[in-house]
């Protein structure tokens, strides 16, 4: 089975603060994206990436930044946490367009609830 | 107007009902899929279509391409349905670009 593992399942940090969220994936997956949800909107992207070192904007992308140093790894940082960052974050993998395997666009991670005070 | 809309946003249902989710989009796609994420966060794949009808269980679902509309129906719900439910649309680009509805948080109350 395919694995997407968030770091951390909750997550409180304090306005101005730099925030690393991690996510893992274990199945080679080319591409990994990073939305965040919420009530009434629905699941919002705002990164993503299609190899190591490529990055691409989605939807949202103002106040956040991502790393992907390793196939495996992909990262978001809040760079100066706000208030209106206070969200659930889903990461999610998939292989491009051809290749998946299963009849799920792409793998979620159990997210990460996280709340700026 | 969003790409992806769904109705309702919240329904209550007493166990044993049938159970109806609407899902209709604006956009050329080439697969619909309707998701299932539990309290807790995690999203799983119920279908993924792309014409006609699948059923799996107690769970239908159904796609008309030309009134761009979909429907995922429950039978006999049972509190264990009780979950937000995610019409999502792919769309044919350089990558594997989803667009995701507002989902429909469902209660079903024994």
């Amino acid at each position: 089975d395919v694995k997407v593992t968030q770091s951390s399942r909750y997550l409180v940090k304090r306005t101005g603060e730099k925030v690393f969220l991690e996510c893992v994936q274990d199945m080679d997956h080319e591409n990994m994206f990073w939305y965040r949800q919420d009530p009434g909107l629905g699941l919002r992207l705002i990164y993503f990436s299609y190899d190591v070192k490529m990055k691409e904007k989605g939807d949202i992308p103002e106040g956040y930044s991502v790393s992907r140093e390793k196939k495996e790894r992909f990262s978001l940082i809040l760079e100066s946490a706000s208030t209106n960052q206070t969200s659930m974050y889903l990461c999610a993998s998939s292989f491009p367009p051809g290749r998946s395997v299963s009849n799920q666009p792409q793998h979620f991670g159990d997210g990460t609830r996280l709340s700026i005070l | 107007k969003n790409e992806v809309e769904q109705s309702p946003q919240n329904l209550t249902a007493q166990e044993g009902e049938f159970i109806t989710i609407n899902c209709s989009y604006s956009v050329g796609i080439s697969a619909l899929h309707w998701l299932q994420q539990h309290p807790g966060g995690g999203i799983v794949s119920l279908f993924m279509l792309s014409s006609g009808k699948k059923k799996h269980g107690r769970l239908i679902a159904t796609i008309n391409i030309q009134e761009k509309h979909s429907s995922l129906h429950i039978t006999a719900s049972h509190p264990r349905d009780s979950a937000v439910y995610i019409c999502a649309v792919e769309v044919k680009t350089s990558y594997d670009k989803v667009i995701f509805g507002p989902g429909t948080s469902l209660s079903v109350i024994p």
